[in-house]
């Protein structure tokens, strides 16, 4: 159980071009998503929260109106990238965490990640 | 202020045993957190402490003692798939992760 699914898990996009990453928990209920970035050897790096139905709580430092977060049911949540740039180009990993009650409240589950080329 | 230490690297040897050290300080602690990364993909949950002792779970344990702010995580009869980094992790009062940077271990035949 607690499987989390992302697509795509490669994308390479031209300099100025938006592009659409969905986080999907196959098997759960997720109340909280988490959106990460990760370069190279370096550690995760969290960019957002999302709960359900309200906006985004994002990290300072940030963008929010250039890392668009939507996070429109239970089970899907997505993270736009708008005008992207060559340093854009990371990993993007999302996360979720489950709904009260249910013995994994505090654990998040992570989705395979999407690697981001930005031409 | 929250700091999460863990040793940047470690070397073990096919079959022996590992232990990978963290120390934190953060504000409110809701548990810590170990996980798997293998490069290039995403982490893999591998235990979860709230209370202090040891969780074992195959061949894979983790300890924690709150008094301190230190945890471990015990690997034995290590193979080369455990070839990865080991990322540290606490939950804070806000239910937010805060992340150690990881230690990467390499295992040898």
């Amino acid at each position: 159980g607690a499987v989390v699914s992302q697509h795509p898990s490669r994308v390479i996009c031209k300099s100025g071009t938006s592009v659409k990453i969905e986080c999907r928990s196959l098997d759960f209920q997720a109340t909280t998503m988490f959106w990460y970035r990760q370069f190279p050897k370096k550690s995760l790096m969290l960019m957002a929260t999302s709960n359900e139905g309200s906006k985004a709580t994002y990290e300072q430092g940030v963008e929010k109106d250039k890392f668009l977060i939507n996070h429109a049911s239970l089970t899907l949540s997505t993270l736009t990238v708008t005008s992207a740039h060559p340093e854009d180009s990371s990993f993007y990993i999302c996360s979720a965490r489950g709904l009260a009650g249910g013995p994994d409240l505090e654990t998040q589950y992570f989705g395979p990640g999407t690697r981001l080329l930005v031409l | 202020g929250q700091n999460i230490d863990q040793p940047t690297e470690m070397t073990a040897t096919e079959g022996a045993i590992v232990q990978i050290n963290c120390t934190y300080q953060t504000s409110g602690f809701n548990g810590l957190f170990w996980y798997q990364q293998h490069a290039g993909e995403a982490p893999t949950f591998l235990s979860y402490n709230v209370l202090d002792g040891l969780e074992e779970k195959g061949r894979f344990s983790s300890f924690l003692s709150r008094s301190k702010g230190y945890s471990y995580l015990l690997l034995k009869e290590l193979q080369m798939k455990d070839s990865a980094s080991y990322l540290c992790a606490t939950m804070d009062s806000n239910y937010q992760l805060i992340w150690g940077a990881g230690t990467k271990l390499i295992i040898k035949p």
